[in-house]
């Protein structure tokens, strides 16, 4: 079975400048999860889909920050514009529903330096 | 507000040594409790759960008890090998939307032969 999809695996970009992460999910989970994990930190969640509707967005900067799922499937999270405390790894994760008693499957995340 | 805490790392070990990873919690209501561990080069992966008070999860040879009394979830294992050299989360589900995971900042753990 095919694992969660990330990528790019890494990316430099000067801050003000904009970039995007692309996740595919494991076949069949609906639920599809964005994670950011600052160095030192414990992931913490940005953005919960229950197939392409929004779950839980409450810890997203909106002001910066977006994501969409259009068709149930990949998910795509956009930062625009980046700032230097941005750098972080973007962890996507997926499971088979919102009550999948807590095993999320991760992706091996995308690495972000802003400069 | 919910939060876990765990032991800070490094922990270095020599092989079929005795591990323990604390990890305490702050939750309200009743939460699930997890072990995640991250291999080098992997994303994180469920270690084991534990889903009420007195609940023992195990796996691999880990274990961890939900202790309710003294709000922890602490990681033991009897003999590590060089293979268990990862960083572990212990994370919270928080009550009535069990997959919204809280997370702990990670535990390094390094086993030298």
């Amino acid at each position: 079975e095919a694992g969660v999809a990330q990528s790019p695996r890494y990316k430099i970009i000067e801050k003000r400048q904009s970039v995007a992460f692309w996740c595919n999910p494991i076949s069949g989970h609906a639920t599809l999860y964005w994670y950011q994990q600052i160095l030192g930190q414990g992931p913490k969640l940005l953005i919960q889909f229950q197939n392409n509707g929004v779950v839980d967005d409450s810890q997203l900067p909106k002001d910066r920050f977006s994501a969409e799922r259009l068709k149930g499937v990949d998910s795509t999270l956009k930062i625009q514009p980046a700032k230097l405390e941005d750098s972080a790894v973007y962890l996507c994760a997926s499971s088979l529903d919102l009550r999948g008693a807590g095993e999320l499957f991760f992706g091996e995340g995308s690495r972000l330096t802003v400069l | 507000g919910n939060s876990v805490t765990q032991m800070e790392g490094p922990v270095t070990l020599s092989e079929e040594a005795f591990l323990t990873i604390n990890c305490t919690y702050t939750a309200t209501g009743y939460p699930s409790l997890f072990w995640y561990v991250q291999y080098p080069g992997e994303g994180l992966q469920l270690l084991l759960k534990a889903t009420k008070a007195d609940d023992k999860g195990s796996n691999k040879g880990f274990e961890a008890t939900y202790r309710k009394e003294t709000t922890s979830f602490h990681l033991e294992k009897g003999s590590v090998q060089v293979s268990d050299s990862a960083v572990y989360f212990c994370a919270l589900g928080k009550s009535g939307a069990t997959n919204k995971l809280i997370f702990g900042t990670g535990t390094l753990l390094a086993v030298q032969p």
